[in-house]
């Protein structure tokens, strides 16, 4: 079956405490992403990759680091957690066919609480 | 940048009945893809249909349908026979064409479904 996964689904942690998001997809697709979501703001990118060691920031990078050095993963990296970094975090993946761009592909979401 | 407005933070709608979820957008491009993504409690994201700005001809997806207006930059969502299911938070998102595939988001209208 054809998907993107994430894990953990929910994570609690503290302040300052380094943790890694992980996000892997099934289907061979160049890019991925990563988006936040918060209450009343609708979904915002944090990085991108558009394919294997091709990495870029997009609007909220701050707090983030992420990875690509395998096309199936896309790990989000919090250096040292802040509690602004509470949130439900979108890994997603796609490609384009020569004919467009396809569509985005979401996981299931991390719920993520830093106390 | 892009910035994508849904002006309705909350409808409600009768089962069976037709709703239509308005947003607008504003772009400077020419090429670009307009989607609507359904959230349901379960948090996941889900496509329920697309639109190439090139294309005239308005998407339609079974029961959704899209209203796509270029000159106004509007791209309303319409639910006919509305189900139980459709409840759900959706969201209108802009993608620029050959880009970095990043799509930007509105923030959001909860859709209520009544019975």
């Amino acid at each position: 079956e054809a998907q993107v996964t994430q894990n953990p689904r929910y994570l609690i942690t503290v302040t300052g405490k380094k943790l890694t998001v992980t996000c892997s997809q099934n289907m061979n697709h160049e890019y991925m992403s990563w988006y936040r979501q918060d209450p009343g703001l609708g979904l915002r990118q944090i990085y991108y990759s558009m394919n294997v060691e091709v990495t870029d920031k997009g609007d909220v990078p701050e707090g983030y680091k992420v990875s690509r050095k395998e096309k199936r993963n896309f790990p989000l990296i919090l250096e040292s957690p802040s509690p602004n970094q509470t949130s439900l975090y979108f890994c997603a993946s796609s490609f384009s066919s020569g004919a467009g761009i396809e569509t985005q592909y979401f996981g299931p979401g991390t719920r993520l609480l830093v106390l | 940048a892009q910035t994508v407005t849904q002006s309705q933070p909350e409808m409600s709608v009768q089962e069976a009945e037709t709703v239509t979820l308005s947003c607008t957008y504003d772009t400077s491009e020419n090429n670009y893809y307009l989607f609507w993504y359904k959230q349901p409690p379960s948090r996941q994201m889900i496509l329920v249909i697309r639109q190439e700005a090139y294309k005239q001809q308005n998407a339609t997806e079974n029961r959704f349908s899209v209203n796509f207006q270029k000159a106004a930059k509007s791209f309303s969502l319409k639910i006919s026979d509305s189900q139980l299911g459709d409840t759900a938070m959706y969201f209108c998102a802009f993608m620029k064409g050959g880009s970095n595939y990043k799509l930007t988001f509105g923030k959001g209208t909860l859709l209520t479904v009544n019975p």
